[in-house]
């Protein structure tokens, strides 16, 4: 079946321009994550959500990052403002049901490159 | 969560067992030992997880000390496909609303040799 879907996979912004990522998780995931990705770096949580609630986004390095997720399926990540230290890969992972033993299912990620 | 601790990079050559050490010395009693792996330019893959038995499937073997305070990642016959950076992530599974995120670290760089 499908897996993990994003888009744009590739993002080039200009400093102080909008823009927002889109996530498809596997249908019928409950829970969907963001993580941020620096080059050379691991994944670093961004965001949480159990269906349409945002549990946790204690990650979300700044008030120019916003997810929503308002039907609990797709998901839009948005940063307002982009500065180059946002420069960076965006993932995104969804998990069935709650995640406390399943595995996380990650999408291929949207980099987005902010001159 | 507690932290682990991986080597950097490691060579294996291709067809030969292909063994990831991970130091978790602060591991608590309620927290899983779960491994992924990235392959370049593609999202973390899943491959397997423990609690303090030994387990394997289709893609790995993983074996945890008795103490818990470190594991090893078996892969047993590596291919070219293998080359990838490996995550140990320890993390404790929890019930009603938590996050359950994963914390990566940098993990290793396993490159298979031909």
């Amino acid at each position: 079946g499908a897996g993990v879907s994003q888009s744009p996979r590739y993002k080039v912004a200009k400093r102080g321009q909008d823009v927002a990522l889109r996530c498809d998780p596997i249908s019928g995931h409950v829970s969907l994550f963001w993580y941020q990705q620096a080059l050379g770096q691991g994944p670093e949580f961004l965001t949480y959500f159990q269906n349409e609630a945002q549990l946790d986004k204690s990650g979300l390095p700044s008030d120019r990052f916003f997810a929503e997720r308002p039907e609990g399926s797709v998901s839009t990540l948005k940063i307002q403002r982009t500065q180059q230290e946002d420069s960076a890969v965006y993932l995104c992972a969804s998990s069935p049901v709650l995640p406390i033993y399943n595995e996380q299912f990650f999408g291929p990620g949207t980099r987005l490159t902010v001159l | 969560d507690a932290k682990t601790t991986q080597p950097t990079s490691m060579d294996c050559a291709e067809g030969r067992a292909a063994n990831l050490p991970c130091n978790h010395s602060t591991i608590s009693g309620n927290e899983y030992v779960y491994w992924y792996r990235q392959i370049h330019s593609q999202g973390p893959q899943y491959i397997i997880h423990g609690l303090k038995n030994n387990e394997t499937n289709e893609m790995a073997s993983l074996i945890i000390t008795e103490d818990r305070k470190s594991s090893t990642l078996i892969l047993p016959h590596a291919t070219l496909r293998d080359t990838a950076v490996y995550y140990c992530i320890v993390r404790v599974g929890m019930y009603g609303g938590a996050t359950n995120k994963l914390i990566f670290g940098t993990g290793t760089l396993l490159a298979v040799q031909p």
